[in-house]
Parts: C-alpha cells; sequence; structure tokens
C-alpha cells in the first residue's frame, strides 16, 4: 500500500543523546518535510527537502539536521536531545511545487 | 506571532445540523489555503482546498469559503455526522522562496464533536 512510513511510533529518550526519525515514503514524491506538534501550536516546520539531494531550514530547525540521500528517504537526527524537543514529529512528501501535502503517522517523542 | 489562528479550540454541534469551522490569517503572500482533519494517534489527512482566485470549493458535504479582504476562511459540513468528530487544522501555503517545496502554516485546531 502506498504511503509514508515513520519510524519509531513512540520513543522516550535520555536528553543529550543521539536520535534519529526515519520517514520513508514510496509514493515517488520529490518534496518532503518535517513538522513538530506541539499542544497549542499547531505544526511548525523544522526542515524540508524540494528534492534529493537538497534540504532547506523552516521555522524551527535549531537542534535538527536532515539529510536527503535520495527520493524515499528523509531522516531527521537530533544530535543532542534536549526535553524542549519533547513532541510529536510527522514527516509529510508532496509533488515538487504542490498540495496537498500528505502525511505519516507521526512519531511521539519523549525526552527525559 | 501567530500568523494563521484558529479562535475556538473546541465546537460542539448536533448530527444532522451544521458544522462552521473559522480560521484567520495575516500573511498577504498566502496563496493557497488547506483543511486537514485529524484522528488521535494518525497524522493530519487532507480534506478539501481552495487558492486564492478563488472564494468558495465545494467537495460533497463540505465547503470552504475564503475572503481575501477579511483574511478569513471557514470550513462548513452539512450535514455534520458522528464520524466528522475530529481535530480539524487549517493550513495556509506560501511558496519557500529558496525553491519550489511550499511550507504550510498551521493553525491551532479546533477539536469538533459531533453529537449523536
Amino acid at each position: 500500500i502506498a504511503g509514508i512510513t515513520q519510524a519509531p511510533t513512540s520513543q522516550i529518550l535520555a536528553a543529550g543523546r543521539r536520535m534519529t526519525l526515519r520517514c520513508t515514503q514510496d509514493m515517488r514524491h520529490n518534496a518532503m518535510y518535517w513538522y513538530r506538534q506541539d499542544l497549542g501550536l499547531g505544526l511548525r516546520l523544522i526542515h524540508y527537502s524540494n528534492t534529493a539531494g537538497t534540504t532547506g531550514k523552516g521555522e524551527v530547525p535549531d537542534g535538527y539536521s536532515v539529510s536527503r540521500a535520495n527520493t524515499d528517504d528523509f531522516p531527521l537526527t537530533l544530535a543532542s536531545a534536549v526535553p524542549s524537543q519533547t513532541s510529536v514529529y510527522f514527516c509529510a512528501t508532496a509533488v515538487a511545487g504542490g498540495q496537498p501535502q500528505h502525511f505519516g503517522d507521526g512519531t511521539r517523542l519523549s525526552i527525559l | 506571532d501567530q500568523q494563521v489562528k484558529q479562535n475556538s479550540p473546541s465546537l460542539s454541534v448536533q448530527e444532522g445540523r451544521i458544522s462552521i469551522l473559522n480560521c484567520d490569517y495575516t500573511n498577504s503572500m498566502f496563496d493557497y489555503f488547506l483543511w486537514y482533519k485529524k484522528y488521535p494517534a494518525e497524522g493530519p489527512t487532507f480534506l478539501i482546498s481552495i487558492s486564492s482566485i478563488k472564494d468558495k470549493n465545494e467537495d460533497g458535504r463540505f465547503t470552504v469559503f475564503l475572503n481575501k479582504s477579511a483574511k478569513h476562511l471557514s470550513l462548513h459540513i452539512v450535514p455534520s455526522q458522528p464520524g466528522d468528530s475530529a481535530v480539524y487544522f487549517c493550513a495556509a501555503s506560501a511558496l519557500i522562496s529558496s525553491g519550489s517545496a511550499r511550507q504550510l502554516t498551521f493553525g491551532s485546531g479546533t477539536q469538533l464533536t459531533v453529537l449523536p
């Protein structure tokens, strides 16, 4: 079934640890995005990628990095997790320059 | 400073009646608007959208209205059904300056409860 797969579904992590959230799509969409959702704030863009090999910063990029080695995968890395990064993280894809964005089911991350 | 605002955190409606969800925005660069529906433990699901060159778009029970002069959009659901109970997010889209990707700016969501 075509779609977006995020892993893990949830994770509890000690502060200071490194963590990579995975996102894989099979829709061959060029554009991919990472958002975080916090209570009362909706979803906010962390990083995005227009196409394989390119990435850009969104609204809240600090403390996060991404890479886009191929079309299908767009991992999000927290180099040294802090409690303020406790959130639900959503990966999304879209046809380049197009709408709408399609979302995965999210990763719930708790930093202690 | 929120560029997209949903001022009603929650809304309760009787089954069969109309649900009206509202959204206001401030940035004139937004040229496309979307509504997403979200159930717990799932990602947002695209519902309906409207381009800034239109003032209305209809899809079955769902209609989105855009008032550009007031920077206001609304989602009408008629008739409302219990299965419509979910969090509804308004989102506004603009091109990201460095390429063809688009940034979505979300409101904080409205929890709709449709009572049987």
